[in-house]
């Protein structure tokens, strides 16, 4: 079956400009995570929707960062006003239940030049 | 501190011997465990999740957890050059603030031919 699918596969964006980046779970998989990777770094927890509900968006970075799941399925992350920090890899996965195997996408690279 | 710890290595074995890579994390509230590999400039892919105390096996690989002594480990059996890779450690739980997955900062593997 089909993985979990991430768009854009590269962003180059301007610092400043805002940003949006989706992802698509595997089908039947209710929860959905966020992650960032910077350069030779470990991998940052963002974000995580189980299901329709509200997400906990304490792991977020700063209130640049949000993050929303239509439907319990699709997610878009959204970076306003993008900073040289930003850049990174960002990831999504999905799983069936909370505690279970998560699957990843193969990431979005952001540059912000 | 850190709560998934990882020797950041390069572990180094010779082709066919055994790899033998450790985690620990600090935080009891922890549920269950995924080690992935990540090849450079992709993205991690799951090789074994656990959440009971014990061993599990799935052809090469085994993973040992030891709730009582907060350790997670992954043996790869008749380690293959294409081995090679960077093994990320991985605890999710219901944790100060909700849910996460906390990745220790990877060991990198040289498998030698």
């Amino acid at each position: 079956g089909a993985g979990v699918s991430q768009s854009p596969s590269n962003k180059v964006t301007e610092k400043g400009k805002d940003v949006e980046l989706r992802c698509d779970p595997i089908s039947g998989h209710t929860a959905l995570y966020w992650y960032r990777q910077s350069l030779g770094q470990g991998l940052e927890f963002l974000i995580y929707f189980q299901g329709n509900s509200a997400p906990d968006k304490s792991g977020l970075p700063s209130d640049r960062f949000s993050a929303e799941r239509t439907g319990g399925s699709v997610s878009t992350l959204t970076i306003q006003r993008t900073q040289q920090e930003d850049s990174a890899v960002y990831l999504c996965a999905s799983s069936f239940g909370t505690f279970t195997e998560q699957y990843f996408g193969p990431g979005t690279r952001l540059t912000v030049t | 501190q850190k709560e998934v710890e990882q020797n950041s290595g390069p572990l180094s074995v010779p082709e066919g011997a055994i790899a033998s890579l450790n985690c620990t994390y600090s935080d009891r509230g922890s549920q269950s465990f995924f080690w992935y590999r990540q090849y450079s400039g992709k993205s991690p892919e799951l090789i074994m999740f656990i959440y009971s105390n014990g061993d599990k096996e799935d052809g090469r690989f085994t993973a040992q957890l030891n709730k009582a002594s907060q350790y997670v480990s992954l043996l790869i059996r008749d380690s293959q050059p294409s081995d090679s890779a960077t093994y990320l450690c991985a605890a999710s739980g219901l944790y100060t603030g909700g849910f996460k997955t906390i990745f220790g900062a990877g060991t990198r593997l040289f498998v030698k031919a």
